[in-house]
Order: structure tokens, then sequence, then C-alpha cells
């Protein structure tokens, strides 16, 4: 059953330094997400990305974040700057409709722990 | 400001019982509304998605019901195993927000053989 896949499971990096998440959603799925969930906390919402462009974002998704479809497999979440209340679960999720579609079933890859010490 | 609230916050029964956990929300308009699973250390998983007009909405063991009105869903699960021990989350979209889906904190549930 196809799947999406994260890497690295944990990512360990200094306040200041720019991390790279990477995610490969599912084949056929048109629509690309990013969320977090700060340890203990609620999942949030960050970012959806459909036909190479930022369809909506949170208010958490501010300028030191960006995403990106490099090649035709990869999507990436870039932190520029990490800070201490960076470090959270990362998700990475995908969808074939995006989520103004009501029955969009989102399928959600096994997560990024990031850790900024 | 749009919510979402779980309760309980945890809850632990007995292998084989029944468990009912509940979602207030005061996400205004609303879009749809949707149950995930989410194992410990992993993604969520979705349950059942329901739009303003469903009720109830089935996933094996699992039912979701719906009062738009009240603003109010629960969740039955039926016959519990011990692989339902996860967090459940209730999630709600709103298209005056951009659809942008708002999440509860979750209910941990625990079942114990």
């Amino acid at each position: 059953e196809p799947e999406v896949t994260q890497t690295p499971s944990h990512q360990v990096t200094q306040m200041g330094q720019e991390v790279i998440l990477r995610c490969v959603p599912i084949s056929n799925h048109l629509y690309f997400y990013w969320y977090r969930q700060i340890l203990g906390q609620k999942v949030e919402f960050l970012v959806s990305f459909y036909n190479n462009e930022i369809s909506e974002k949170s208010e958490i998704f501010d300028d030191q974040f960006s995403v990106e479809r490099p090649d035709g497999s990869n999507f990436t979440l870039k932190i520029r700057s990490t800070k201490l209340e960076d470090s959270a679960m990362y998700f990475c999720a995908s969808s074939v409709g995006g989520i103004r579609f009501t029955y969009n079933e989102q399928f959600f890859g096994p997560g990024t722990r990031l850790t900024v010490l | 400001k749009n919510q979402v609230e779980q309760s309980p916050q945890s809850l632990i029964i007995l292998e084989g019982k029944n468990c009912t956990l509940q979602c207030n929300y005061t996400v205004s308009p609303f879009s749809n509304l949707r149950w995930y699973k989410q194992d410990t250390g992993r993604g969520p998983v979705s349950l059942t998605i329901m739009t303003f007009s469903e009720n109830t909405k089935s996933n094996g063991r699992y039912t979701a019901t719906l009062d738009a009105d009240t603003k109010q869903s629960s969740l039955h699960i039926t016959a519990s195993q011990l692989s339902d021990s996860a967090s459940y989350i209730c999630v709600v979209s709103n298209p005056g927000g951009s659809y942008i889906p708002t999440f509860g904190r979750g209910t941990s549930l625990i079942v114990h053989p």
C-alpha cells in the first residue's frame, strides 16, 4: 500500500542553523502539506502546496519557513534559522484533492522529530 | 477564535468494552469534521469525514456522530482492542478560514487487557 515517507526520522540542529526536512508524497497525489506538533500539544497546520505554489498557509508559516518541490517526487520544508521553539514533530501529508474538497482524505507520513539545541 | 475542545483528556478502558469520545467546536461556518487516530510517535490516520449534513458515519468499529446545531461530535468505539490504544483527534475545517483545519488536543485512550 502506498505511503508517505519522511526523512530523516530525527534531526538535531543548533539554534540558528538551517534545516531541510524531506518528504516523498504518495505518487498520484497532487496536494501536499506540512504540519507540526510540539511535544504534548495539538497538531498545527503550516502550509498546503499545489501546482508548485503555496495554496494556504497559517500564521505560523512565516518568512523563516519555505517549501519546495525540487523534483517530481520530493517535497521539502526548509527552516532558515532555527529557534528553540521550532523543536517539534513535523508531519508531511498528501492528498488527491485539496483541503477545500469536503471528502479530501489526507495521508500523513511518520514525521520528523526536530530538536533545536 | 475557532476552537475544538475534546473530552475526556484521557481514558482507560478494559479490552472488549465500548467507549465514547466527545468533541465540541466553535468553528463557524463549518465545512467538515474529521476524526483521526494517532499512534504514539506516528502521523494521524483518518477514521471518518463528515459534512454538516451528515449525522453519522461508520468505519468498522468506529462510529462518528455529528450534531451541527449544537456543534458537537462524538466517536464511539465498539468492542475495544489493545490496538485501539492511541490518541483520537477531532479536526474541523472552516471555509471562512481558507479551510485551514483546526485540531483538537486529542483524547488519549488506553485499552488494558
